[in-house]
């Protein structure tokens, strides 16, 4: 199995800052790494698929990078909707598909 | 537009069974991988069990394999869980997610609301 780790467990930022979310996978998933959004009460959403293409109706502000185990998500300045939990997943090896135990991304 | 919508949870005993339902609209739903992912209160997210869209294949998380079963109508355009021996770790929130046409293309793009399901004496 893949196990997903993401760091830091949360992240205080200023709106209007950026923040920065790292994933590492335990082997290489290629590019196969989606990053999903999760506010408190709601369904998951899906943010970025193919580790770096946003997925349909989500901002240019977020963008993802990395490949093989090593991703990034990037959330150029922040704004108040933006304040919540981010996973990562991958969907490269499976069965199981594997998630991150995700990042708080808190107002600071 | 794409919905999804899950039903069916409940509080049950240990050692007890539920079904979950999760009827969807907007897209060629025989087309479609459809999983459940699970979420207990206060963590993360869990892959629990994928089908196939035609019902051929069929994956699941260990930690579920032998008591879960997951199968789908296509007629009704509906997903079903059905959950044998429950234990309390079994309680989560159950959601219905949309892949692509097969396993491995593509992450879950559409969700459902969720349903909860409690495990409980």
């Amino acid at each position: 199995e893949t196990v997903m780790t993401q760091s830091p467990a949360v992240l205080s930022v200023s709106p209007g800052e950026r923040a920065t979310l790292s994933c590492r996978a335990s082997q290489s998933v290629s590019s196969n790494l989606a990053w999903y959004q999760q506010k408190p009460g709601q369904a998951p959403r899906l943010l970025i698929h193919g580790a770096s293409t946003r997925a349909t109706g989500i901002p240019a502000r977020f963008s993802g990078s990395g490949s093989g185990t090593e991703f990034t998500l990037t959330i150029s300045s922040l704004q108040s909707e933006d304040f919540a939990v981010y996973y990562c997943q991958q969907y490269s090896n499976w069965p199981p598909y594997t998630f991150g135990q995700g990042t708080k991304l808190d107002i600071k | 537009e794409v919905q999804v919508l899950e039903s069916g949870g409940g509080l049950v005993q240990p050692g007890g069974s539920l079904r979950l339902s999760c009827v969807a609209s907007g897209f060629t739903f025989s087309s479609y991988v459809m999983s459940w992912v699970r979420q207990a209160p206060g963590k993360g997210l869990e892959w629990v069990s994928g089908l196939s869209g035609s019902g051929g294949t069929a994956h699941y998380a260990d930690s579920v394999k032998g008591r879960f079963t997951i199968s789908r109508d296509n007629s009704k355009n509906t997903l079903y869980l059905q959950m044998n021996s429950l234990r309390a770790e079994d309680t989560a929130i159950y959601y219905c997610a949309k892949e692509a046409q097969w396993f491995g293309q593509l992450p879950f793009d559409y969700w459902g609301q969720g349903t909860l399901a409690t495990v409980s004496s």
